[in-house]
């Protein structure tokens, strides 16, 4: 079984400074997929960025990348110049490549970041 | 398209009461998921169907819970005799074959007083 674990539940941080989302997980497996979802108040649940485990390249998407450390088991988040639409809870999640559940997730239990004016 | 849809947005029930959930998918996606979301933590997955077949059903939380999704297109979830623990946002997600992106609805708020 698979367990991801997001060490801090809230932050702030202010807007247009950079922050970084930490994220740790257990797995036996070798090929699977890492996520950040993104919650904001209110609204549905919507993917920010993706990495393969198999890909030792950090997956960046605009504003947001990622830090993968395979060996270690972290995937921290980095959002660059931060918005006042990026406040949001923010969940790490992963998913297994080969599995009889689909595209399972499993989830850390978030953390809710806080963009200050 | 508008998205996953889900209906009601909200539910309050007296417990021991049946619910029933209703997910409406992204129209060309086969793969559909139900999770459920307690009050501060990450979802928690539930059971997944790949058009009409329910593929994965072993983390439904107990026998009070079940899924159908009949014509491989809209889904629901029931739970009978509802209990107090069975409130939390419950959340319906699908994925086109081949795609590892997840789109989810903004769920269904249970409430059981």
């Amino acid at each position: 079984a698979q367990t991801v674990t997001q060490s801090q539940p809230e932050m702030s941080v202010q807007e247009a400074e950079t922050v970084t989302l930490s994220c740790t997980y257990d797995t036996s497996e070798n090929n699977y997929y890492l996520f950040w979802y993104k919650q904001p108040p209110s609204r549905q649940m919507i993917l920010v960025i993706r990495q393969e485990a198999y890909k030792q390249q950090n997956a960046t998407e605009n504003r947001f990348s990622v830090n993968f450390q395979k060996a270690a088991k972290s995937f921290s988040l980095k959002i660059s110049d931060s918005q006042l639409g990026d406040t949001a809870m923010y969940f790490c999640a992963f998913m297994k490549r080969y599995s009889n559940a689909g595209n399972m997730l499993t989830f850390g239990g978030g953390t809710r970041l806080m963009v200050k004016p | 398209d508008t998205g996953v849809s889900q209906d009601p947005r909200h539910k309050i029930t007296k417990r021991g009461q049946n619910v029933t959930f209703r997910c409406d998918p992204i129209s060309e996606h086969n793969r559909l998921y139900w999770y459920r979301q307690t009050l501060g933590q990450g979802p928690e997955f539930l059971t997944y169907f790949q058009n009409e077949a329910q593929l994965e059903k072993s983390r439904l939380l107990s026998d009070r819970f079940s899924a159908e999704r009949p014509k491989g297109s809209f889904s629901t979830l029931e739970i009978q005799r509802t209990e107090q623990g069975d409130s939390a946002m419950y959340l319906c997600a699908s994925s086109p074959q081949g795609s590892t992106e997840a789109f989810f609805g903004q769920g269904t708020r249970l409430t059981v007083v």
